[in-house]
């Protein structure tokens, strides 16, 4: 079974920080890992995804990811962040040989001005 | 991007009714997701659908839950009856082969 820990449940930095939100996930098989943007009362947005290739993976708005092996994470970084990325994060991970997708917890972002 | 739709956006109905909650995928998307989602918070899956089956759900999926998409129509979610414990927002998500999901913006179900 896939599972994915995101350890910080609140982030907050001032407009032009950068920030890095983090993601663990257990698996040993092959798999997919995403992050994705929830903006409050909207549903979530793709990112982002790695699933082989380049361990940094870059997304939309200056979002990029980096997988590690080693430690089993997938840290989503973003070098100046601007108060529009005040949203919930959510990282997922999902077995490359089923469709079945598991969310972590979700980080709430507050980027201040 | 593509879109999925979500009909209704909220509904308030009286417990032990029935809700029929829809989606519409994005049109050549072949598999289909639901998940249940409480006060902005974890993202938990109830089920997924391909083929016009059920492939697999999760504990959260009750036997007074059921999910179908007829000739292609919308993809469904229907709860029955409903219960106090199944308010939440409800969402719909889509993909091609891949693990990308397409989210709709939600139904939010207030049981009452």
């Amino acid at each position: 079974t896939q599972t994915v820990s995101q350890s910080d449940a609140h982030v907050t930095v001032f407009e032009g920080d950068s920030v890095e939100l983090r993601c663990n996930y257990s698996y040993g098989g092959s798999i997919y890992l995403s992050w994705y943007i929830q903006h409050h009362g909207h549903g979530l947005q793709f990112l982002l995804k790695y699933y082989s290739g380049n361990p940094v993976v870059q997304g939309v708005n200056g979002f990029e990811a980096e997988f590690s092996k080693s430690d089993s994470s997938f840290h989503l970084r973003k070098a100046s962040v601007h108060w529009s990325d005040s949203a919930v994060y959510f990282c997922a991970v999902s077995a490359s040989d089923n469709n079945r997708i598991f969310f972590g917890d979700g980080t709430q972002l507050v980027v201040k001005p | 991007g593509p879109k999925v739709l979500q009909i209704p956006s909220h509904q308030i109905i009286d417990m032990g009714q029935m809700v029929t909650l829809n989606c519409d995928p994005v049109s050549n998307h072949l598999y289909f997701y639901w998940y249940k989602q409480i006060l902005g918070q974890q993202m938990e899956f109830l089920v997924n659908f391909y083929n016009g089956k059920v492939m697999e759900k999760s504990k959260l999926f009750k036997d007074q839950f059921s999910v179908e998409r007829p000739d292609g129509s919308y993809f469904t979610l229907k709860i029955q009856p409903t219960a106090l414990e199944d308010s939440a927002v409800y969402f719909c998500a889509s993909s091609l082969p891949g693990n990308t999901l397409y989210f709709g913006e939600g139904s939010r179900l207030i049981v009452v």
